[in-house]
């Protein structure tokens, strides 16, 4: 079974720069997440998908974030403009449904993306 | 929030010994899950251990969940120098739907 793709897996902007990211779920896995990882610190969650309908979006700076999954398959997550702190490591995870899909096998989750803002 | 606090925030031993690692969490869960990160990549799930069970293995893992303190360990017996790793605790809470609540993460090195 192909994992959870991500593109691109580095990227450098400056701030105040725009900044896009790709993900392709497993085949079938209804649910997608988009985590934040700063250096150091654990994954937190930016946005939760439902196939295409938003879930979750309360930890979403929505001033500079966004995020869409169009068609309920792959996902796109943008910044604009990025800042110094949005630094971290953009991590998509996916899995069969929301309950029953962590609860029996957890997520899978992508290498990610490193992202640096300069 | 992060919901879940790990201790010891780094562990270092030598290959063969046993690393234990804790975590203790805030609110009512559903189950408790622990990945492992490799230094740049992405996080692998290892374990899954549901509200109601205690105890649960998986070739060289243990965990184990106490409720009514609101904490879990993970035990890896046996050490290996491919364990070295970040190893994060996540929960997932009974008020929501299916999302996980990850710990700050113990950083693991096993020497050869």
């Amino acid at each position: 079974e192909a994992g959870v793709a991500q593109s691109p897996r580095y990227k450098i902007i400056e701030k105040r720069q725009s900044v896009a990211f790709w993900c392709n779920p497993i085949s079938g896995h209804a649910t997608l997440y988009w985590y934040q990882q700063i250096l150091g610190q654990g994954p937190k969650l930016l946005i939760q998908f439902q196939n295409n309908g938003v879930v979750d979006d309360s930890q979403l700076p929505k001033d500079r974030f966004s995020a869409e999954r169009l068609k309920g398959v792959d996902s796109t997550l943008k910044i604009q403009p990025a800042k110094l702190e949005d630094s971290a490591v953009y991590l998509c995870a996916s899995s069969l449904e929301p309950i029953q899909g962590p609860e029996l096998y957890g997520y899978t989750f992508g290498s990610g993306t490193r992202l640096t803002v300069v | 929030s992060q919901q879940g606090e790990e201790d010891p925030q780094a562990l270092s031993i030598q290959e063969g010994e046993n690393a234990t690692m804790n975590c203790s969490y805030k609110t009512s869960i559903n189950n408790l899950q622990w990945y492992r990160q490799n230094s740049g990549r992405g996080l692998v799930h290892l374990i899954l251990i549901r509200s109601n069970e205690r105890e649960k293995h998986s070739g060289r893992l243990r965990v184990t969940l106490d409720t009514s303190k609101k904490s879990s360990s993970l035990l890896i017996t046996a050490s290996r120098a491919a364990d070295t790793a970040s190893y994060f605790c996540a929960t997932s809470p009974t008020s929501n739907t299916g999302k996980l609540i990850f710990g700050q993460g113990t950083t693991l090195q096993v020497k050869p």
